[in-house]
């Protein structure tokens, strides 16, 4: 079956300092990959997102490029603010055609000034 | 504002009483799904829906079921509900289009505890 394995956390960073969340994934066929964060007592949001190999998805200063070679999607941050203490999560969907995405255990991420 | 709205946030039971979480959508979209979160395990579908009386299990669908009546509700319903169902639970709807290449936008979340 699909599987994504994030690194564990909390990652603590202070501010302006550089963040690496790793992400690798199995997966059949082509999926989609995704990042999601999760701010305390909030649903997840959409981050970024690669429909295919090589893509880099990219938003609010965050990045990640879909490698297929490595089947990995690191998400990289070049300077987190306190504003980005969050949990993020990578996910990824359409494997197989399949409708059911599957999910990361979500890493902390605590940024302090 | 494009929202997906979950009804109690908070919701404490007992073993066996039926209960409702309800979920809706003002974005018209066609796909919308049921999701449980608990500690070390992300996000696991429980079932999902791709348009009005079509409706399909995800990953963990025991102990559950959903109707999708209308486009924009979706309830989720725990006919006779176990410890083992407290969780917290998200509702979710399709940002645009087809969900495998779009992602989801969910909504604030429903904390269920049985006891």
């Amino acid at each position: 079956g699909n599987s994504v394995t994030q690194m564990e956390g909390p990652v603590t960073l202070s501010e302006e300092a550089f963040l690496t969340i790793n992400c690798t994934y199995t997966a059949t066929g082509y999926p989609s990959l995704f990042w999601y964060v999760q701010y305390p007592g909030e649903g997840l949001q959409l981050l970024l997102k690669a429909t295919k190999a090589d893509d880099k998805g990219s938003n609010k200063g965050f990045e990640a490029t879909y490698r297929k070679e490595t089947t990995s999607f690191h998400l990289e941050k070049g300077s987190v603010q306190v504003s980005d203490s969050a949990v993020y999560f990578c996910a990824l969907s359409g494997s197989g055609g399949s409708y059911i995405p599957t999910f990361g255990r979500g890493t902390s991420l605590i940024v302090h000034p | 504002e494009a929202q997906v709205t979950q009804n109690p946030r908070y919701l404490i039971t007992v073993t066996g009483k039926k209960l409702t979480v309800t979920c809706s959508q003002n974005m018209n979209h066609e796909y919308m799904s049921w999701y449980r979160q608990d500690p070390g395990l992300g996000l696991r579908q429980i079932y999902y829906s791709m348009n009005v009386e079509v409706t399909d299990k995800g990953d963990v669908p025991e102990g559950y079921k959903v109707s999708r009546k209308e486009k924009r509700n979706f309830p989720l319903i725990l006919e006779s509900p176990s410890p083992n169902q407290t969780s917290l639970y998200f509702c979710a709807s399709s940002l645009e289009g087809d969900p495998r290449h779009y992602g989801y936008t969910f909504g604030s979340g429903t904390r269920l505890t049985v006891v």
